[in-house]
């Protein structure tokens, strides 16, 4: 099994541009989210979804955009990218929420915004 | 609203002394909570779990926790630090009371082991 799987690794944006952060999953779990690592802050949640088809906020949805198409692929979609976006990301899947809802996390990606 | 506070943004201990990361929480019900490791440039890996079955949780590389409800507390010892634990470390909680389905992380305790 790969695991969670994150691209790209880095990436640089300038204000203003789009683009689509991929996270997959090939251990068929159902819970799938987003966060976002600021130094000094911890990971703050995105968006989360649990199960295809169903998405929901986290503690800092502005500016993302989630959809859950498939039980493997959790795309992160920025729409106007701005300074304040400079993050490390990370997707995270899990077998369920719950007892058993230890996550396993991806590699992450850095991502800078000019 | 659930939340996690980790005192000490950093730490420091020398090699083969005994590890103590702090964290409390605040839910308005026993809630499930999670240690995880970051080691540089990496994604988070889980040490250890509560999920109300047993207080005292031992997990991976030699880590346990014990969780306190009096206190609202969710500690992480290490009897004898090693180079290799020198990472960051974050408590994080899952509410029962949102159906688990929201998971929030503490601040992270950076972790130094001086040989």
């Amino acid at each position: 099994n790969a695991g969670v799987t994150q691209t790209p690794k880095f990436q640089v944006l300038k204000t203003g541009q789009s683009m689509t952060l991929q996270c997959a999953q090939d251990m068929n779990h159902e819970y799938m989210s987003w966060y976002r690592q600021d130094p000094g802050m911890g990971l703050r949640l995105i968006h989360y979804s649990v199960g295809a088809g169903i998405t929901d906020q986290g503690e800092v949805p502005n500016g993302y955009n989630v959809s859950r198409s498939t039980t493997e692929d959790f795309p992160l979609r920025l729409l106007s990218a701005a300074p304040s976006q400079t993050s490390v990301y990370f997707c995270a899947s899990s077998l369920s929420a719950g007892p058993r809802g230890e996550q396993y996390f991806g590699p992450g990606t850095r991502l800078t915004v000019t | 609203a659930q939340s996690v506070t980790q005192l000490g943004s950093h730490v420091s201990v020398s090699e083969g002394a005994l590890v103590l990361l702090r964290c409390n929480y605040s839910s308005s019900v026993p809630p499930y909570l999670f240690w995880y490791v970051q080691y540089p440039n990496q994604g988070l890996q889980l040490l250890l779990k509560y999920t109300s079955a047993a207080t005292l949780v031992k997990g991976i590389n030699g880590f346990e926790a014990e969780f306190k409800k009096s206190e609202t507390s969710f500690h992480l010892t290490k009897p004898s630090a090693h180079m290799s634990d020198a990472a960051e470390y974050f408590c994080a909680v899952s509410d029962p009371s949102g159906g688990y389905q929201k998971v929030t992380f503490g601040t992270g305790t950076k972790l130094q082991v001086i040989p």
